[in-house]
């Protein structure tokens, strides 16, 4: 079993709908966890981290962890063609090393 | 935020020679440096753990003699793919975190290894 499960999708949506986007994890050392964002051949981008369980909001991005269900989500809000890129999860110990997801690939259609 | 650069951003070398990738974090300190190692449509698989100025931490199946890393200074780390083969070409990608505080990683743009 993976420590990150993510649906790999792809997953297409009409601009303008809320994204949903999951992953969950195994290990429960986990304190912090990511959301990266990845256009084709680039590196990752940092979107949203939470420490523990909770929710954070920046602006349509909001990011959601529940650690007693070992679950991570991902909500944007009014979404738009240029939010089409792959999301990836990833969770982190004390040890500073981040174990990604899969990866969800996600487009937004016009 | 901070910037990482990671050149070359493509690179095509010929079988058996060897290629050196570089991670500059631009504007910040980074103890640690990360290599990933990224295949088609798929997650980042962390290669090793490079902290400054002592050997890097190779993760379970990674050859340490074939993926040479070098943490010289606080701003940059090196990776050297050694007598390189077609199954190394792949997407690497290399990460710095600042000093203290919280696991924020900031990642370079990736480099695109071909070897024919």
């Amino acid at each position: 079993q993976k420590e990150v499960e993510q649906d790999p999708g792809p997953l297409s949506v009409p601009e303008g709908a809320i994204v949903s986007l999951n992953c969950t994890y195994s290990n429960s050392a986990f304190q912090y966890f990511m959301w990266y964002r990845q256009y084709s051949r680039k590196g990752p981008e940092l979107l949203m981290y939470t420490y523990s369980s909770g929710n954070k909001e920046d602006g349509r991005f909001t990011a959601q962890v529940d650690k007693s269900s070992k679950y991570i989500s991902l909500f944007i809000r009014d979404s738009q063609p240029s939010d089409s890129a792959t999301y990836l999860c990833a969770g982190s110990g004390s040890a500073r090393q981040l174990t990604f997801g899969s990866g969800t690939q996600l487009t937004v259609l016009p | 935020g901070a910037v990482v650069s990671q050149h070359p951003s493509w690179v095509i070398c010929k079988s058996g020679t060897s290629v050196k990738i570089e991670c500059r974090s631009l504007d910040f300190q980074a103890t640690t440096m990360f290599w990933y190692r990224q295949f088609p449509k798929q997650s980042l698989m962390l290669m090793a753990t490079s902290n400054e100025g002592s050997k890097a931490t190779y993760e379970q199946g990674v050859e340490k003699d074939k993926f040479l890393i070098n943490h010289a200074s606080l701003t940059l780390s090196t990776l050297t793919v050694t007598s390189a083969h077609p199954e190394d070409s792949s997407f690497y990608i290399c990460s710095a975190t600042l000093q203290g505080g919280y696991t924020e990683a900031f990642f370079g743009q990736g480099t695109r290894l071909t070897v024919v």
